[in-house]
């Protein structure tokens, strides 16, 4: 069964920064494509940013273009999102996600999730 | 962007009720429209893609169906482990979005 493992999640101040690692395992990650998807408390799912298996394609959600960076170390089988800039709003959940092997943006299996809190 | 709306927010069901959740999206998807079942405290999991395709796993119970604008997820004779929230999402174009989900609730 896939594992996909978070961390890197806590407690910020607005306008600083936070850096999230997905750890992977019993998967080829290197050949499916990756995502974020995050949930506020009490809300509904977000889709965040996603990056093809070679990191050639990378999208954003609006909310976050310019302040989050998604990246990928396929010889680590690990995942990253870089969040700076952090606002209030920011505050979620973020889930690991990878895609499905024959749709790519389809969100077959998820991570337990990390909670990242923006708060002063 | 493609806006993603279901009904209804919120439905009361008896188990082994045949139960019918909607969606629909702003403007045509064809069938690149996914399902998700979410229980309290648990990560999402994916239950049909394609529309109408059950996810490895997946109870016959559950199915999908629609194209264009206008989806239905069908839950045939409820059962306890479906009280949950479901979300539609899009991946027909960026960027991919959400539904607000529907709550299926013990009546």
């Amino acid at each position: 069964e896939v594992q996909l493992v978070e961390s890197g999640g806590g407690l910020v101040k607005p306008g600083e920064s936070l850096r999230l690692s997905c750890a992977t395992s019993r998967f080829t990650f290197s050949t499916y494509s990756m995502n974020w998807v995050r949930q506020a408390p009490g809300k509904g799912l977000e889709w965040v940013s996603s990056i093809s298996s070679s990191s050639r394609h990378i999208f954003y959600a609006d909310s976050v273009k310019g302040r989050f960076t998604i990246s990928r170390d396929n010889a680590k089988n690990s995942l990253y999102l870089q969040m700076t800039s952090l606002r209030a709003e920011d505050t979620a959940v973020y889930y690991c996600v990878g895609g499905h092997s024959g749709y790519d943006l389809v969100f077959e299996s998820w991570g337990q999730g990390t909670l990242v809190t923006v708060s002063s | 962007d493609i806006v993603m709306t279901q009904s209804p927010a919120t439905l009361s069901v008896s188990p082994g009720e045949r139960v019918t959740l909607s969606c629909r999206a702003s403007q045509s998807v064809s069938s690149n429209l996914a399902w998700y079942q979410q229980k309290p405290g648990q990560t999402p999991r994916l239950l049909i893609y394609v529309a109408s395709t059950r996810a490895t796993g997946i109870p016959a119970r559950f199915s999908g169906s629609g194209s264009g604008t206008e989806f239905t997820l069908n839950i045939n004779s409820l059962q306890s482990e479906d009280f949950a929230v479901y979300y539609c999402q899009q991946y027909q174009n960026w960027p991919l979005t959400f539904g607000g989900g529907t709550k299926v609730e013990i009546k």
